[in-house]
């Protein structure tokens, strides 16, 4: 049980376009999910906090207006980069707190983001 | 902005030896997790320790909550090729989001 997909695994795009990123809860229902980045051989560094049905809370430093975040639903959140530079290539990570588990963060596999 | 700060940032060791990965912190934490994370993967939860002092053991880990719930140590006996990867503890800030701050991160290498 507890596990989180997400799509795609990785993606190569050219500069300029935006890319989305879905971040699902399969078998739980997650009213809060994390949005974090890690760069090679570093740590992860949390992007936002999104909440079902409300607007995401973004860190300090982390643009709002360049990486959406929607929470449609209880088992899904997503992430787009728009207007993506190469500065932006990472790795992008989920994470999804159940309804009934509020201590624990369940971990997606990452995606891992290229831009040309 | 509450640091976690773990030592040493980097390790690598021979098949059986003993190593001990600390994260410290300023700050008074909830809850402290450790995660282990493989290249290209997410991170994945060995333990949360809730109490100040709490020792939990997984096998050959130890864990160890410090006694004024700032900082934390992991320790690995015997490690093993196989305990390779990335060691990341991380602190929850309870509350309504508890949110978790991530340390820096331990880059283990053990060599057969």
């Amino acid at each position: 049980g507890a596990v989180v997909s997400q799509h795609p695994s990785w993606v190569i795009c050219k500069s300029g376009t935006s890319v989305k990123i879905e971040c699902r809860s399969l078998d739980f229902q997650a009213t809060t999910m994390f949005w974090y980045r890690q760069f090679p051989k570093q740590s992860l560094m949390l992007m936002a906090t999104s909440n079902e049905g409300s607007k995401a809370t973004y860190e300090q430093g982390v643009e709002k207006d360049k990486f959406l975040i929607n929470h449609a639903s209880l088992t899904l959140s997503t992430l787009t980069v728009t207007s993506a530079h190469p500065e932006d290539s990472s790795f992008y990570i989920c994470s999804a707190q159940a309804l009934t588990s509020t201590d624990t963060q369940y971990f997606g596999p990452g995606t891992r983001l290229t831009v040309l | 902005t509450q640091l976690l700060e773990q030592s040493p940032q980097f390790l690598s060791i021979q098949e059986g030896e003993n190593l001990t990965v600390y994260c410290n912190s300023s700050s008074v934490f909830s809850s402290l997790q450790w995660y282990r994370q493989e290249p290209g993967e997410g991170p994945v939860l060995l333990v949360t320790v809730v109490t100040g002092g709490e020792v939990k053991k997984l096998k050959r880990l130890t864990f160890q909550f410090g006694d004024a719930r700032k900082d934390s140590s992991l320790h690995i006996t015997a490690a093993q090729p196989g305990d390779t990867g990335l060691y990341l503890c991380a602190g929850a800030e309870g509350g309504a989001t508890n949110k978790l701050i991530f340390g820096t991160g331990t880059l283990l290498a053990v060599q057969p």
